[in-house]
């Protein structure tokens, strides 16, 4: 069964740096599959962040692009999130996920089938 | 414009159906999903491609497609069936979500 954990501050001060860990265990995130990053700000909707290929390929989000990096440590089959210059607005739980993502001849493919329980991340001075 | 548009907020008796709709343009090149999310939990896939249903989820979801909109069917619902629904569409650069609809189950 893959299960996904994340972990960080649960506080970040205004104008610092948001750093997250996504643990997976049941799967070797090398294997395949890409790995995202989902933010759900209290009482909205979901937004996704970015995501990682297993081979290292990254996407982002157009708004967060500038400000967001994802990267994977094999050696502990885990993946990051850095998210920086965060405001009171980056306040969120953040989510991390697998995602199958494939493009074919019709549609491609990108959904997410595991996700973590969240963390709520709090930016607050 | 890539955004994908639901309404707020459905309202059911049980034993009826719910149709929660999903709109946007990039629904006509790409596949839709919905997510179920329970307050305090992580969302969870309900359709995917469409019109398939993952396994273990209750046969009474449903999904279909026209055009650039998609519709989530939930028939004969039932009170656990009260949940923040989500449409997500993408292509292998983007992933896009809905606002979410919540269903209410009176």
């Amino acid at each position: 069964q893959v299960q996904l954990q994340e972990s960080g501050p649960g506080l970040v001060k205004p104008s610092e740096t948001l750093s997250l860990t996504c643990a997976v265990s049941g799967y070797s995130i090398t294997n395949s599959y890409s790995w995202g990053w989902i933010r759900q700000p209290p009482g909205k909707g979901l937004e996704w962040i970015g995501s990682i290929y297993h081979t290292g390929g990254t996407s982002f989000n157009p708004s967060l692009k500038s400000r967001v990096a994802i990267s994977i440590d094999m050696s502990k089959n885990q993946f990051s999130l850095t998210l920086t210059s965060v405001t009171a607005a980056d306040t969120a739980v953040f989510y991390c996920a697998r995602q199958l993502r494939w493009t074919t001849v019709f549609k491609d493919v990108c959904y997410f089938d595991y996700w973590g329980q969240g963390l709520l991340v709090t930016v607050s001075s | 414009s890539y955004e994908l548009t639901q309404p707020p907020s459905v309202s059911v008796s049980p034993g009826q159906t719910a149709k929660i709709t999903c709109s946007g343009d990039a629904l006509s090149k790409q596949n839709a999903y919905w997510y179920q999310q329970r307050p305090g939990q992580a969302p969870i896939l309900v359709i995917y491609q469409d019109n398939k249903r993952p396994s273990g989820i209750p046969e009474r979801f449903s999904g279909s497609s026209s055009g650039t909109t998609v519709t989530l069917t939930i028939s004969g619902v039932q009170a656990e069936d009260e949940a923040d629904y989500y449409c997500q569409s993408g292509d292998i650069t983007v992933t896009l979500f809905g606002g979410g609809t919540k269903l209410t189950v009176l």
